[in-house]
């Protein structure tokens, strides 16, 4: 049963709009969640990061959203680049839990930012 | 380039057969963690060391093996291989036993079984 799930395969946005990639979990013991960018041939590489104690961390064009009572977070990417394209993958850990120190990661959202 | 070493970075090989994917960690992290990315699937968890002992177990099948060495480089064991295995196999590496601020992923290495 996947803990993370991204329902979005793929997301077409133009340039200079706002992309918004979605992303929904069901163990209520993650307290750490992370974004992770990935281009083709190369390996995943953080991209932000939010505590659950926190409801949105903003880092330049990038702002990541928590909702704990829905299980949701959003990342925001604007104005959205043609650089931005690339496999977006949402990720969580629970800390202090069972699961302590490793990832459970989203099979990703292929963003395609259209010039 | 990331600071995570993976070697080969593609390897075909038979199935039945066995292979070593290798994995050299960021200067100064200890731990290390290899997740495999199927088609059409996200990244899997296999397994995490923290400074030569294992740490963590996700979904990793009885036919794969790692170990980490005391210069903290590691080695993932693949054996009777299986079309299935085909995949891409990251290692990635963080100071900590946690994951607080993310892990460091190497580039992958790209696994075809024929």
């Amino acid at each position: 049963d996947q803990q993370v799930k991204q329902n979005s395969p793929s997301l077409s946005v133009q340039e200079g709009r706002i992309s918004i990639l979605n992303c929904d979990y069901t163990n209520s013991m993650f307290d750490y969640f992370l974004w992770y960018k990935k281009y083709p041939a190369e390996g995943p590489t953080f991209l932000i990061s939010i505590s659950s104690i926190k409801d949105k961390n903003e880092d330049g064009r990038f702002t990541v959203f928590l909702n704990k009572s829905a299980k949701h977070l959003s990342l925001h990417i604007v104005p959205s680049q043609p650089g931005d394209s690339a496999v977006y993958f949402c990720a969580a850990s629970e800390r202090m839990g069972g699961s302590q120190g490793n990832l459970i990661f989203g099979k990703g959202t292929k963003l395609s930012v259209k010039p | 380039d990331s600071g995570v070493t993976q070697t080969p970075k593609h390897l075909i090989t038979a199935t039945g057969q066995r292979v070593t994917l290798r994995c050299s960690p960021r200067s100064g992290d200890l731990s290390v963690y290899w997740y495999q990315q199927s088609l059409d699937q996200g990244l899997q968890f296999l397994i995490q060391y923290y400074n030569g002992e294992e740490r963590a177990k996700g979904n990793i099948l009885e036919r794969f093996s790692a170990q980490q060495f005391p210069d903290l480089h590691s080695e993932l064991n693949l054996s009777s291989l299986e079309l299935g295995d085909s995949a891409l196999y990251f290692c990635a590496s963080s100071e900590s036993q946690q994951a607080t601020y993310g892990y460091t992923f190497g580039s992958g290495t790209r696994l075809t079984v024929v």
